[in-house]
């Protein structure tokens, strides 16, 4: 079926790296992709999304880059702070019997070395 | 606080029993979406309602049923719960029909099947 996979799993850096995380999905026909960021015993919060008409976002320290042609797309945070640590979930609309869903990939777990 | 409610906030019971988690959107939001979250996994989409009505279906086991009432909050039941049903279940909400719309989730209802 329909899927969106997601990469690293656990990813650890130094407090001021940067942090890059992976999905790519198989939907060709998928147009919305969201981030959501879920701190421990917390909700899962929408951080950034992107829509398939354009190929990059910023808001701060966060962007996203989109690759139609590749079906991949990927979080970046800059200046990695503590307070980033926090499990990330990409997702990707899908178009699945007969309705468009929302698939989440399977998450990245970052921890912020201070 | 996302504006999205869910009670019981934790929830302790047998195997075999049956339970009704309830969810209250965001003032104004028309659709809600059920999700379950096992440990350490991502987020697998059980059911999406919008305005009072079944709008998509993912993964949901045959023992689980949702409705959504004319206020617009939604309860989750689910049956014969086996061990495997233990679970962190969110519920979220957006303004619109579509999934490509921020989803605003609630505080979660954490079952536990002994």
């Amino acid at each position: 079926g329909e899927n969106v996979e997601q990469h690293p799993s656990t990813l650890s850096v130094q407090e001021g790296d940067s942090a890059v995380i992976k999905c790519t999905y198989s939907d060709s026909a998928s147009n919305y992709f969201p981030w959501y960021k879920q701190e421990l015993g917390k909700r899962p919060q929408l951080i950034i999304d992107i829509r398939s008409n354009v190929g990059e976002k910023k808001d701060q320290r966060i962007a996203v880059t989109l690759n139609k042609t590749a079906k991949h797309f990927s979080l970046h945070i800059t200046e990695t702070q503590p307070e980033d640590s926090a499990v990330y979930f990409c997702a990707a609309s899908t178009w699945m019997d007969s309705s468009y869903k929302l698939i989440f990939g399977s998450g990245t777990r970052l921890l912020v070395r201070p | 606080d996302s504006g999205v409610t869910q009670t019981p906030k934790h929830l302790i019971t047998a195997t075999g029993q049956r339970v009704t988690l309830r969810c209250s959107p965001r003032s104004g939001d028309l659709s809600v979406y059920w999700y379950q979250q096992s440990l350490d996994q991502g987020l697998q989409f059980l059911i999406q309602y919008y305005n009072g009505e079944e709008r998509a279906k993912g993964n949901i086991l045959e023992r689980f049923s949702a409705q959504q009432f004319p206020d617009l909050h939604s309860e989750l039941n689910l049956s014969s719960l086996e061990l495997g049903d233990s679970a962190l279940y969110f519920c979220a909400s957006s303004t619109d029909g579509g999934v490509s719309y921020e989803q605003y989730f609630g505080p979660g209802t954490r079952l536990t099947v002994t």
